[in-house]
């Protein structure tokens, strides 16, 4: 069975600031590993994917994630927060393709100004 | 590319009623179509994969008949949420996969509210 952890329901940073989102994996075979963001009363738009290829994604908006296997994590950054940030982020993990992904709580990001 | 949409946005009915979904790929055959369910604050949950031309799939706990899923094509999956009760009030989001990609592509969601 696979499993994801988000680390953080919520995260708070100025404007400007370093966004770090957290995600750890659970997966008996190699994940497949994705960052969503959900703006209120909206469906999901993938920011990045992870599969297998280099361990460095990115992504769109300024967003980037790293795989790393040692430590189970597919944690998300973007060097510099916006406004328009503010969201839900979900952190989703797959054994194969996009097929029945499993999500993790989701991290509200607020970007103070 | 990859656009998922939904049809209606929200809808409020009335107890005992059903209510139906409509989750179409615009610009993209979908074989796959997943029906997500999302309570308030919280995470989405796989109700049921569908699949074009098949029954759907339903996750553990997720009542068929009630929740009926149909793949006629391979740009629309329906949902109809049958005899609909104040607790099936949810979020509701459909996704879909372009062929062999290996990425959901998202509907931006049908908020159903039973009175």
């Amino acid at each position: 069975a696979q499993s994801v952890t988000q680390l953080g329901s919520h995260v708070s940073v100025s404007e400007g600031a370093l966004v770090l989102l957290r995600c750890n994996y659970s997966s008996s075979v190699p994940p497949y590993l994705f960052w969503y963001v959900q703006y209120p009363n909206q469906g999901l738009q993938l920011l990045l994917k992870y599969t297998s290829a280099a361990t460095l994604v990115k992504g769109i908006n300024g967003f980037e994630a790293e795989f790393k296997k040692s430590e189970t994590s597919f944690h998300l950054t973007k060097p510099s927060a916006h406004m328009s940030d503010a969201a839900e982020y979900f952190c989703a993990v797959s054994d194969g393709g996009a097929q029945k992904l499993v999500f993790g709580q989701g991290t509200r990001l607020t970007i103070n100004p | 590319g990859a656009v998922v949409s939904q049809h209606p946005s929200w809808v409020i009915c009335k107890s005992g009623t059903s209510v139906k979904i409509e989750c179409r790929s615009l610009d993209f055959q979908a074989t796959t179509m997943f029906w997500y369910r999302q309570f308030p604050k919280q995470s989405l949950m796989l109700m049921a994969t569908s699949n074009e031309g098949s029954k759907a799939t339903y996750e553990q706990g997720v009542e068929k008949d009630k929740f009926l899923i149909n793949h006629a094509s391979l740009t629309l999956s329906t949902l109809t949420v049958t005899s609909a009760h104040p607790e099936d009030s949810s979020f509701y989001i459909c996704s879909a996969n372009r062929g062999t990609t290996d990425t959901q592509y998202f509907g931006p969601g049908t908020r159903l509210t039973v009175l």
